[in-house]
């Protein structure tokens, strides 16, 4: 069975760091590219941040970048999201998801996690 | 930044269809997703590429797409369908999610 779990979240003061991690299993991890993807109490869906399968590419939402870090371990078949500076805005559901298709990006998630819950709070 | 606009929220009597619109610019030249997510879960692939459905989705979910707008039909829409709905696209290395439309069925 294809599976994604997150783990890692918590509660956090701002300015405070967190690294959330997403353990796959059931597919050639290292063929695929991975998200971030988060749902804030209230909102919609945003994606927060990609890296592809093998090239190392890597890119962010202009509300996350420069504070948190995406990478992956294909020998741990884990994906990492380093999370430094946060703020009361960036609490909500964290999910990590698969792209649909073998070596490519930009099409759709077909795999997701449950979840792992950021809270920022003083 | 790439925008994609949905209607905040859709009525549907059971058994009727339910149509979602999503609209941004240049959307033909674009490929949108559809997902579902229900409270407490995460968001699940209905559509894909436009029109394809994943395995498992059934087939009264179906994608269709004209000029710069996609829209997702719920035909014989059931009580288990009540959800928020999300479209998606890729713009400019950015996945791109909708505003978000809440379907209830009455």
């Amino acid at each position: 069975e294809v599976q994604l779990v997150e783990s890692g979240g918590g509660l956090v003061q701002p300015g405070g760091s967190l690294r959330l991690s997403c353990a796959a299993s059931g597919f050639t991890f290292s063929s695929y590219a991975l998200s971030w993807v988060r749902r804030a109490p209230g909102k919609g869906l945003e994606w927060v941040s990609l890296i592809s399968s093998r090239d190392g590419m890597i890119y962010y939402a202009d509300s996350v970048r420069g504070r948190f870090t995406i990478s992956r371990d294909n020998s741990k078949n884990t994906l990492y999201l380093q999370m430094n500076r946060l703020r009361a805005e960036d609490t909500a559901q964290y999910y990590c998801a698969k792209e649909i298709h073998y070596d490519s990006i930009g099409h759709a998630f077909n795999v997701w996690g449950p979840g792992t819950t950021v809270t920022v709070s003083s | 930044s790439y925008d994609l606009t949905q209607p905040p929220s859709v009525s549907v009597s059971p058994g009727q269809t339910a149509t979602i619109t999503c609209s941004g610019e240049k959307l033909g030249d674009k490929y949108i997703s559809w997902y579902q997510q229900k409270p407490g879960q995460s968001p699940v692939l209905v559509i894909y590429q436009d029109i394809k459905r994943p395995s498992g989705i059934p087939e009264r979910f179906s994608g269709s797409k004209s000029g710069n707008a996609a829209a997702l039909t719920i035909s014989g829409t059931q009580a288990m369908d009540e959800a928020d709905y999300y479209c998606q696209a890729w713009d400019s290395n950015t996945h791109v999610f909708g505003t978000g439309t809440k379907v209830t069925v009455l």
